[in-house]
């Protein structure tokens, strides 16, 4: 079983709709959560980071933690053609640990 | 935000030879570089993370006689793939650490990778 579960997609969904990604984990020592956005053939970049269990928001997403699931979602509200991309979630279980990432959901969204 | 950048953004190399692959940390000092190694849909592998002046920490599975990293600076890692076979094409990032002790998760930050294939 792979430390974290991603669904790779494709998830295709028109402009102006609130997407979901998701991730589950089985290791419950993990204590960081974040989410990355990566264009194609480009490094990942980081869009949301949390501390244990919650939510946080920025913008038009949101990131949410359920760590008795270990369970993770992303939302992205009023999605953009220029949102089009793959989303890595990624965890840690200390703030100087290394990054565990799941195998990242390609989101596509139609004009 | 902070800039990592890599170079070559793509290689293509003959099956045997070696390849150096560039990361520098632009605008601030890493003393935490890492290596991670992506295939076609797949997720990002750690291979390796180095500390500036010392030796790196290769990953489990990772052949460190083959994949020779290098941080001789706070702003540089080199990673060179030695005796390249055709199974070592990937998608290679590096990634570095702002701050000092090892830096926060929040403020690692990844290179645009670089394509090697080896014919």
């Amino acid at each position: 079983q792979k430390e974290v579960e991603q669904d790779p997609g494709p998830l295709s969904v028109p402009e102006g709709a609130i997407v979901s990604l998701n991730c589950t984990y089985s290791n419950s020592a993990f204590q960081y959560f974040m989410w990355y956005r990566q264009y194609s053939r480009k490094g990942p970049e980081l869009l949301m980071y949390t501390y244990s269990s919650g939510n946080k928001e920025d913008g038009r997403f949101t990131a949410q933690v359920d760590k008795s699931s270990k369970y993770i979602s992303l939302f992205i509200r009023d999605s953009q053609p220029s949102d089009s991309a793959t989303y890595l979630c990624a965890m840690s279980g200390s703030s100087a640990s290394k990054i565990i990432f799941g195998s990242g959901t390609r989101l596509s969204i139609r004009p | 935000g902070a800039v990592v950048s890599q170079h070559p953004s793509r290689v293509i190399c003959k099956s045997g030879t070696s390849v150096k692959i560039e990361c520098r940390s632009l605008d601030f000092q890493a003393t935490t570089m890492f290596w991670y190694r992506q295939f076609p849909k797949q997720s990002l592998m750690l291979m390796a993370t180095s500390n500036e002046g010392s030796k790196a920490t290769y990953e489990q599975g990772v052949e460190k006689d083959k994949f020779l990293i290098n941080h001789a600076s706070l702003t540089l890692s080199t990673l060179t793939v030695t005796s390249a076979h055709p199974e070592d094409s990937s998608f290679y990032i590096c990634s570095a650490r702002s701050g000092l002790a090892g830096g926060n998760l929040d403020e690692q930050y990844f290179g645009p990778g670089t394509r090697l294939t080896v014919t």
